[in-house]
């Protein structure tokens, strides 16, 4: 299976910060690479698709980069709604997989 | 807009079965692809399989072969998973999905307890 390794896992940060959330694949995994939201007690929420492709209704402020096993999520003005948890999911190669999150949390 | 629409809680007990439906409005259900997940409150997510709703063809998470069948009834738009043989490890949130991921539904708790 395919090890996908966030970091870092908690990222401490304020309202207006320009902030990168890391997602590294254990082997290639081309471009297939999502990046989610959830909040406490909700359903994921899917913020970009194959690696740089906005959600549609997901702010610009969103964005994401990458390929083969090294991929980023960047925030460029950190809102009051974004703090959560982010996960990044590999679709590649089954069993798809997720990394363990990192948790987006106010300084 | 798409919605995906889980159905309620369950409570079951230690070796029983429970059929989990997601039901979906605002797109083309029967030529799209359902992903199913698992997630324990507080942990990452996990890929149970995926169903293709136009023939039914279904891929696995091998961890989840034996545990969980797909189903689909393209006639109401809805979606299945049946999860069998429970025990206290498949305790958790359960969340139907549209294609790879895209949209969500809300989630269902499974708690499997005596």
């Amino acid at each position: 299976d395919i090890q996908m390794t966030q970091s870092p896992s908690v990222l401490s940060a304020s309202v207006g910060d320009r902030v990168t959330l890391n997602c590294k694949a254990s082997q290639n995994i081309n471009k297939y690479l999502n990046w989610y939201q959830q909040k406490l007690g909700e359903a994921p929420k899917l913020l970009i698709y194959n690696t740089n492709n906005l959600q549609t209704g997901i702010p610009s402020r969103f964005s994401g980069s990458g390929s083969g096993t090294d991929f980023t999520l960047t925030i460029s003005s950190l809102q009051p709604e974004d703090f959560a948890t982010y996960f990044c999911f590999q679709h590649n190669s089954w069993p798809y997989t997720f990394g363990a999150g990192t948790k987006l949390e106010l300084k | 807009q798409v919605k995906l629409q889980q159905s309620g809680a369950e409570l079951v007990k230690p070796g029983a079965s429970v059929k989990l439906s997601c039901k979906t409005s605002g797109y083309t259900f029967s030529t799209s692809y359902m992903s199913w997940f698992k997630q324990i409150p507080g942990q990452s997510i996990e890929w149970i399989g995926m169903i293709y709703a136009g023939d039914g063809g279904t891929g696995y998470n091998q961890k989840f072969k034996g545990k969980a069948t797909l189903t689909v009834d393209t006639s109401s738009s809805t979606a299945y998973m049946d999860l069998s043989s429970l025990t206290t490890e498949d305790s958790a949130v359960y969340f139907c999905a549209s294609g790879w991921g895209d949209y969500w539904g809300q989630g269902v708790m499974v708690t499997v307890s005596s």
